[in-house]
């Protein structure tokens, strides 16, 4: 089955700097990447996804990256800011319409003032 | 607002109790998930369920069961609750064909002594 793991598992930057958040998965069949935003003592939010015909995709301060060779996507937050402080958890499934989502481990992402 | 509620929101058993999770939508989804969560473990899958006679087993669906009593209703049960069951569970709804999605509920902390 789909295994996908996460790095790093926190995160520590200033306000204002970039961040990024990096997955492998392992199942070649995968071609659906969803990021998920929980803050604390909240449920889990989507904030971005990325299908596998898409390289990159952007939405305001924050995109995605997929390199379907390597079998790895990232998520970069630009300009961080303290509301960006969360654990981010990335995800895979070899479709988005008809599979289960195997979540990966999770970032802790702190921003500092 | 359309919502996924879960009750109870926390619960504390004794080993060997049998404990039911109970999860109720207003989205008028058809697809419904029970996820568990440890903390450095991510969000892992337990059940699913694509429509009312549809039960799949996730990742860790040993010592859980589900019925998926309604469209809009679907309960996660621990026959016999074990201390290594504590955990935060998060039942997820999505739309399947039109989006993927999930809809968390806000969680229902269980502690088995």
């Amino acid at each position: 089955g789909e295994n996908v793991e996460q790095h790093p598992s926190t995160l520590s930057v200033q306000e204002g700097d970039s961040a990024v958040i990096k997955c492998t998965y392992s199942d070649s069949a995968s071609n659906y990447f969803p990021w998920y935003k929980q803050e604390l003592g909240k449920r889990p939010q989507l904030i971005i996804d990325i299908r596998s015909n898409v390289g990159e995709k952007k939405d305001q301060r924050i995109a995605v990256t997929l390199n379907k060779t390597a079998k790895h996507f990232s998520l970069h937050i630009t300009e961080t800011q303290p509301e960006d402080s969360a654990v981010y958890f990335c995800a895979a499934s070899r479709a988005a319409y008809t599979d289960k989502l195997i979540f990966g481990t999770g970032t802790r992402l702190q921003v500092f003032p | 607002d359309a919502d996924v509620t879960q009750t109870p929101r926390n619960r504390i058993t004794k080993t060997g109790k049998r404990i039911m999770l109970e999860c109720s939508q207003t989205k008028g989804h058809d697809r419904m998930y029970w996820y568990r969560q440890d903390p450095g473990l991510g969000l892992q899958l337990i059940y699913y369920s694509f429509d009312v006679k549809d039960i799949n087993k996730g990742e860790i669906s040993d010592g859980y069961s589900v019925s998926r009593q309604a469209q809009a209703k679907f309960s996660l049960s621990l026959e016999s609750a074990i201390p290594n069951q504590t955990a935060l569970y998060f039942c997820a709804t999505s739309q399947g064909e039109i989006s993927g999605e999930l809809f968390f509920g806000e969680g229902s902390r269980l502690t088995v002594l």
